[in-house]
Parts: structure tokens; sequence; C-alpha cells
């Protein structure tokens, strides 16, 4: 079976330092990857998809970047962290069906300080 | 711009109630419609909806899409507090490979 793993859980750090969060997916191949996030008890906006290695969308312009090495690899990083960064940070996966739910991970809380 | 609009933004019910969620949708080349529910951390698939009138339940939880009014309703009869959720509604186009969700409705159920 499919699972996706996201790190860490929480995190706090300072303004102005860098950010490198880490999701990955196993049990499948060749998956559509996305980070989204989300403000305090609302819905989800999403930052960036990829639909393969190397290929990064860009859905919002910010002081985030994403990248995919790996296949089932996919990290969101940031070089200077601002306030504004702080939220609830979701990475997902979907197939590459036409009919397909996309699968979240447990999420990373970030708080900049 | 294609978006998706819930409503109400946030519901408290009692045990037992039945509550009805909204969303509706813009979207062009409408390809599918899906419901999640977000008790703490990862949000889970509850439904996905491709056809008008045909409607989609497990248990207590039920959805239908009206692909013409472009909306689709969640309904929960006999609403039990394990309920208590942000319950969560993305559109997919034809074409795309994006998931867009709404601003989601934060449903409590009181005991």
């Amino acid at each position: 079976s499919q699972t996706i793993h996201q790190w860490p859980a929480t995190l706090v750090q300072p303004v102005g330092s860098p950010l490198s969060l880490e999701c990955t997916v196993e049990g499948t191949s060749n998956p559509n990857l996305y980070w989204y996030r989300q403000a305090a008890g609302r819905g989800l906006q999403l930052l960036f998809y990829s639909v393969g290695i190397g290929q990064i969308s860009s859905e919002v312009p910010q002081n985030l970047s994403a990248s995919r090495p790996q296949d089932r690899q996919f990290i969101l990083s940031s070089k200077k962290l601002l306030l504004s960064d702080s939220g609830f940070y979701l990475c997902a996966w979907a197939g590459q069906g036409v009919f397909t739910e996309a699968f979240f991970g447990q999420g990373t809380r970030l708080t900049v300080v | 711009e294609d978006k998706v609009v819930q409503s109400p933004l946030s519901l408290v019910v009692h045990e037992g109630d039945t509550v009805t969620l909204n969303c509706s949708y813009e979207v062009t080349n409408f390809r599918s419609l899906l419901w999640y529910k977000q008790e703490k951390k990862a949000p889970t698939f509850l439904f996905m909806l491709t056809s008008s009138g045909i409607e989609k339940k497990s248990g207590r939880l039920s959805s239908i899409l009206d692909k013409k009014e472009l909306f689709s309703i969640l309904n929960i009869t006999a609403t039990q507090t394990g309920d208590s959720a942000i319950y969560l509604c993305a559109f997919r186009a034809s074409g795309t490979y994006k998931y867009i969700f709404g601003t989601g409705t934060r449903l409590k159920v009181l005991a």
C-alpha cells in the first residue's frame, strides 16, 4: 500500500533563517506531488505541484520554492523565512489517472518567530 | 479564475441533528469534485463526484453533485461528536493536475 511521510511535524524558526521541509511517498511510482499551506482553521492554498522529477509548477508568488530531486521526494524550501510564512504545510500525492483523489501527509506546523 | 466557495464557514449543532454543507464552484472544463474531512492534521478523502444527480453514500454521510447549477452538497445525518471537523471541498479541472480547495466548513457537534 502507498504511504506518505512528511517531516518534521512541528518547527519553530527565527525570521531570516532557511527552511527545508521534506515529503516522501512509498508504494507507488511517478506520483503527482503537491505542497499546500493552510491558514488557521481554513482551506488549503496550493503552493506548488510536480508531475515529474525536476518539473515544478508554482501557483503563488512567494518566499518559497520547491524541488523534486527524486521520483518520490518533494522538498519545500526558503532561503530566508518571513513571519508571514507561518502556517500548516501539507504534502500530498495523487496517481496519474484521470479520476484520482489526493492523499495527504500529516503536515508540518511552522511557526516563524 | 477557477474557484470554489463553501458555506457556511462554521456551524455548531447538537448530536442527532442533520447538517447540509454546501460547495459551489466556478471552473472551466470540470472533471471531478472531491470532499475531504480534516479532524486534526491530514485531510482524509470522503467522496469523489463526477456526474450530476448520482448520490454517493457512506454510512451517515452522503453527497450529490449538480453540474448544471455548479454545486455540491454534503449531508450528515444523526450527527455525532466524532463528526466535528473541517470539511473541505475541492475540484479538479480537465487538462490539469491541480486540486483547488475551498475555504472549508468547520463543523462542531455538541454532546
